[in-house]
């Protein structure tokens, strides 16, 4: 049974780039959250998606945002990148209906330059 | 609005000691609470959970936890602790119909042998 897998693993990029991250939910899940984990911080909520639409939003800005695909798969993709985006980005997927526990991913190390 | 607090930031034990992690949470409504431990190069993992009912409630690898609701407290606790409990553990909240996590900053663990 497969868990959480995102891609990749890690990732550096110039400020003012963009970038796109992935995340494959665990199997029987469809219900998809992403956060943001700085050096030395708690994970922070980004968004989460729930048949394929937002459904609630952390305090990030525009520049981020997020899809979801029919098979439950998600991206994120943040625009404009400063040099304080730079941090691990944790998928965390869980079933839509009922349950509160939530699988996290591996995460992408995004390092801005 | 919710927030967690970890008041320990880097703890150090030896092996055989004692472990008690504190966690407390404002939040005005009923809550559900999490343990996750991050292992070095690992993704997050659920140490335990606490929904309702017995407010002690035992996870993984001999953790357990005492929900104290007129305390807003959550705390971790272990008997014994060995080398391998070295990681950053995460307290996590959220409130019933609410879909985000909120973490914690975390407390490193270090056992040392």
């Amino acid at each position: 049974d497969a868990g959480v897998t995102q891609s990749p693993t890690h990732l550096i990029k110039t400020r003012g780039q963009q970038v796109t991250l992935r995340c494959s939910p665990k199997s029987g899940h469809d219900t998809v959250s992403w956060y943001q984990q700085a050096l030395g911080q708690g994970p922070q909520f980004i968004f989460q998606y729930y048949e394929e639409e937002e459904r609630q939003r952390g305090n990030f800005p525009d520049r981020f945002s997020g899809h979801q695909f029919p098979n439950y798969s998600s991206e994120l993709n943040v625009n404009a990148l400063l040099l304080g985006d730079s941090a691990l980005y944790l998928c965390a997927s869980r079933e839509g209906s009922g349950s509160y526990e939530q699988y996290f991913g591996p995460g992408t190390r995004l390092t801005v330059t | 609005a919710q927030s967690v607090s970890q008041h320990n930031h880097h703890v150090i034990l030896s092996e055989a000691a004692s472990l008690e992690l504190g966690c407390n949470y404002s939040y005005g409504g009923t809550v559900n609470l999490f343990w996750y431990v991050q292992y070095p190069g690992q993704h997050l993992q659920l140490l335990l959970k606490y929904f309702s009912g017995d407010p002690l409630v035992k996870g993984i690898k001999g953790f357990e936890a005492e929900f104290i609701k007129s305390k807003f407290s959550f705390n971790l606790r272990k008997p014994s602790v060995q080398w391998s409990d070295t990681a950053e553990y995460f307290c996590a909240v959220n409130a019933p119909g609410r879909r985000a996590l909120t973490f914690g900053s975390g407390t490193r663990l270090q056992v040392q042998p």
